[in-house]
């Protein structure tokens, strides 16, 4: 039974350019939550996915947006990067909206520069 | 919004216990988790406390006071794999976001 995954794993862009993250969420999970961490700091909460629409949604402009697809995969984008924009993004699925436990992908490295 | 506190680091010796408390305000309270991560991981999910009291799993018990706004992570029986930081992360009652301290990184020495 394959976990939560990402990708890519690494991905280094400079500023102004786009980036696309991907996440398929843990076999049976239709939620899918987006996390940024910064060095040192615990996971901050993006947004949330649940029938292909976006639920709850953190502090973050709306240059970070995102999609579900039917198949309860998951795209993170991020537009007009910014140097503090570089961060590990985690994205976490759940069985539910109100499920207690979200489990967590390995996350993507993004640097820009 | 969530304000939770935790200390950012602790060290210990392997063999040994260590108790990280963690402090939490939030305009509404569905539920307490603990989380552990290691360098260049993703966080993998420990306990889950949405009643008072204590909550054992193996090594580690993880305690709750609603009345408090107090957790702890208890850790037993200490091993070098146990060196990571710890995260607490609170849920709102209105939502279902989840908001994390800063975490606790632990250093276990032999």
């Amino acid at each position: 039974d394959a976990g939560v995954t990402q990708s890519p794993t690494h991905l280094i862009k400079t500023r102004g350019q786009q980036v696309t993250l991907r996440c398929s969420p843990k076999s049976g999970h239709d939620t899918v939550s987006w996390y940024q961490q910064a060095l040192g700091q615990g996971p901050q909460f993006i947004f949330q996915y649940y029938e292909e629409e976006e639920r709850q949604r953190g502090n973050f402009p709306d240059r970070f947006s995102g999609h579900q697809f039917p198949n309860y995969s998951s795209e993170l984008n991020v537009n007009a990067l910014l140097l503090g924009d570089s961060a590990l993004y985690l994205c976490a699925s759940s069985p539910g909206l109100a499920e207690e436990t979200q489990y967590f992908g390995p996350g993507t490295r993004l640097l820009v520069l | 919004g969530q304000n939770i506190d935790q200390p950012t680091e602790m060290t210990a010796t392997e063999g040994a216990i260590v108790q990280i408390n963690c402090t939490y305000q939030t305009s509404g309270f569905n539920g307490l988790f603990w989380y552990q991560q290691h360098a260049g991981e993703a966080p993998t999910f420990l306990s889950y406390n949405v009643l008072d009291g204590l909550e054992e799993k193996g090594r580690f018990s993880s305690f709750l006071s609603r009345s408090k706004g107090y957790s702890y992570l208890l850790l037993k029986e200490l091993q070098m794999k146990d060196s990571a930081s710890y995260l607490c992360a609170v849920r709102a009652s209105s939502d279902y976001k989840l908001s994390f301290g800063a975490g606790t990184t632990v250093t276990v020495r032999a």
